[in-house]
């Protein structure tokens, strides 16, 4: 079958960084992506990474291991606005998104 | 921009009532699905299209219909409302059906079924 694992919850202090992984098992791949969901919203796209390494955007960096089917998100200098969910989802063979069931980011002062 | 809308936002349906999610996006998207989440959970996809006149099952589809009759509307039609089915319903579409398919979702609605 195919599966997402990512921790269910995470705690970090304000100005510190923080690491969510992402472990997955799909047929194929296709692409893995990264969303953030405040609580009540929808979810928004904040990476998409197709080839391993690393793809730094502002305070917030994704990595990606193919072949380990491991993937990161790193956000810096946290802020109380980053308190949300962070959605990691990977397009299989056949492009569909196969999401799992997200971190949610507590950010303590 | 719009993006993609949703309504209604909240409702509450006793077993066994019809109702329709509407949704509309307006960035001439070919994909759109229609998502539910529940606590725990990740996303399940219930329907999508990748363009008007084209739609398919998706992971969840039963107890769900669609249509899309155009480019802009996708709604999802519940035909005999059930307790498992309260949930919160995202809509989301994309430029394509492929690659990098960013999704833009819409706000969601929130659906109790009594």
């Amino acid at each position: 079958g195919q599966n997402i694992d990512q921790p269910t919850e995470m705690t970090a202090t304000e100005g510190a960084i923080v690491q969510i992984n992402c472990t997955y098992q799909t047929s194929g791949f296709n692409g893995l992506f990264w969303y953030q969901q405040h609580a009540g919203e929808a979810p928004t796209f904040l990476s998409y990474n197709v080839l391993d390494g690393l793809e730094e955007k502002g305070r917030f960096s994704s990595f990606l291991s193919r072949s380990k089917g491991y993937s990161y998100l790193l956000l810096k200098e946290l802020q109380m606005k980053d308190s949300a969910s962070y959605l990691c989802a990977v397009t299989d063979s056949n492009y569909q998104l196969i999401w799992g069931a997200g971190t949610k980011l507590i950010i303590k002062p | 921009n719009a993006g993609v809308t949703q309504t209604p936002k909240f409702q509450v349906l006793k077993t066994g009532q019809s109702m329709t999610l509407q949704c509309a996006q307006d960035m001439n998207h070919e994909y759109m699905s229609w998502y539910r989440q529940d606590p725990g959970m990740g996303l399940r996809l219930i329907h999508y299209s990748v363009g008007a006149g084209i739609t398919d099952q998706g992971e969840v589809p039963n107890g769900y219909n669609v249509s899309r009759s155009t480019t802009e509307d996708f709604p999802l039609r519940l035909l005999s409302a059930a307790p498992s089915q309260t949930s919160v319903y995202f809509c989301a579409s994309s430029y394509k059906t492929s690659g990098a398919n960013v999704l833009t979702f819409g706000a969601g609605s929130r659906l109790t079924v009594l």
